[in-house]
């Protein structure tokens, strides 16, 4: 197994640019999240999703948006980036509910110019 | 307001104990994790408590009061693979994790 998987590992973008964050696990988890980690702070939450079809906004939803069409694959998308947005992107998931470990993938780093 | 407080960075010998003290304060709770996150890496896990007292689980021990809003990490037999940042997360009332900004661990041979 895989485990959790993110594509790409590096970004640069251009402020304005658009992209798109993969997210895939093959361990057939319910739940899966997206963080983003920022020097000197802790993970924070951007969306989650607590099964295939639905999302919900995590701690800082702004500028970013989430889609799960298949259970197995969670897309981050940044429509207009920002330098604020410059963050390492981590994708997590867990087999049931929030009790269980999560397990990480092994994160994106993105800057934005 | 919800808040985690770990100190920021630590020092500890090669073969000895350290012990990472984490205070919370959140709305509601559910229990609390332990993530260990080597630099450059993504983290990953190394316990859970729900109820109070001490869960032992190989070189690492963590411990739970919920009454004084209060956990910590203990790590025996120091190895210089141990050093890394160590995330407390406690989970609130809305099953969300709140995370600590972590506490690097330095360990000195």
């Amino acid at each position: 197994n895989a485990g959790v998987t993110q594509t790409p590992k590096f970004r640069v973008l251009k402020t304005g640019q658009s992209m798109t964050l993969l997210c895939a696990q093959d361990m057939n988890h319910e739940y899966m999240y997206w963080y983003r980690q920022d020097p000197g702070m802790g993970l924070r939450l951007i969306h989650y999703s607590v099964g295939e079809g639905t999302t919900a906004k995590g701690e800082v939803p702004d500028g970013y948006n989430v889609s799960r069409l298949k259970k197995q694959n969670f897309l981050l998308g940044l429509e207009s980036a920002a330098p604020s947005q410059t963050s390492v992107y981590f994708c997590a998931s867990t087999l049931k509910d929030a009790h269980n470990e999560q397990f990480f993938g092994p994160g994106t780093r993105l800057t934005v110019l | 307001g919800q808040n985690i407080d770990q100190p920021t960075e630590m020092t500890a010998t090669e073969g000895a104990i350290v012990q990472i003290n984490c205070t919370y304060q959140t709305s509601g709770f559910n229990g609390l994790f332990w993530y260990q996150q080597h630099a450059g890496e993504a983290p990953t896990f190394l316990s859970y408590n729900v109820l109070d007292g001490l869960e032992e689980k190989g070189r690492f021990s963590s411990f739970l009061s919920r009454s004084k809003g209060y956990s910590y990490l203990l790590l025996k037999e120091l190895q210089m693979k141990d050093s890394a940042s160590y995330l407390c997360a406690p989970l609130d009332s809305n099953y969300q994790l709140i995370w600590g900004a972590g506490t690097k661990l330095i360990i000195k041979p």
